[in-house]
């Protein structure tokens, strides 16, 4: 069975820095390419980031870039979002899903249940 | 960046119901777009993708069309399972854009 499961969420400082993970089991991790969405509270879904299977292509989105980072290990089949100077703007759900293609196609066909961040003071 | 609008942001509908809700998009993306359901505390599912092709094990009563800046999703004959938020999302250019959502509710 194909999973995504994230961990490294809770309630941080705004200023502080907090790092995501997420585990991939069930497919061949290293052939496909993956993604951060997020979700304020009752507000709808955005983009965060993306990066191919090899690493080779990174995208941002504008309100995250410079702050944020995603990379991913291959051998340990993890996906990872380190994010700096966090806003209370990033609170969110934020999910690790998967690209159905190695390149980063954008179309994505699997979606972990996320993990909560929450910044306040 | 792509705008997507959808409507009705809210439907309330009986089961057996045929729902249909749109997405238009701010430019044209040709059919490169997919329709996700969203349920609290699970994880997000890929409905359809290409405008219109339905994903492997999502039921038939799912269905997909439009091309362009318009779209539409219907759902024939609406279930107990299917009460949840769907949206959708243009994978035509970056950064990808998601539509504010459909919430549809049991009446």
């Amino acid at each position: 069975e194909v999973q995504l499961v994230e961990s490294g969420g809770g309630l941080v400082r705004p200023g502080r820095s907090l790092r995501l993970s997420c585990a991939a089991s069930g497919f061949k991790f290293d052939d496909y390419g993956m993604h951060w969405v997020r979700q304020p509270p009752g507000k709808g879904l955005e983009w965060v980031s993306g990066i191919s299977w090899n690493s080779g292509s990174i995208g941002h989105a504008e309100s995250v870039k410079g702050r944020f980072t995603i990379s991913r290990d291959n051998a340990k089949k993890f996906l990872y979002l380190q994010m700096n100077s966090l806003r209370a703007e990033d609170t969110a759900l934020y999910y690790c899903v998967k690209d159905d293609a190695g390149s980063l196609r954008g179309l994505l066909d699997v979606w972990g249940q996320g993990t909560t961040v929450t910044v306040s003071s | 960046d792509i705008q997507l609008t959808q409507s009705p942001s809210f439907l309330s509908a009986s089961v057996g119901d045929r729902v249909t809700f749109t997405c238009r998009a701010s430019q044209g993306i040709a059919s490169y777009l997919a329709w996700y359901q969203l349920k609290p505390g699970k994880a997000p599912k890929l409905l359809i993708y290409a405008a219109s092709t339905l994903q492997s094990g999502v039921p038939s009563r799912f269905s997909g069309s439009g091309s362009g800046t318009q779209f539409t999703l219907t759902i024939s004959s609406l279930q107990p399972e299917d009460f949840a938020t769907y949206y959708c999302q243009q994978f035509n250019l970056y950064p990808l854009t998601f539509g504010g959502g459909t919430k549809v509710e049991i009446k």
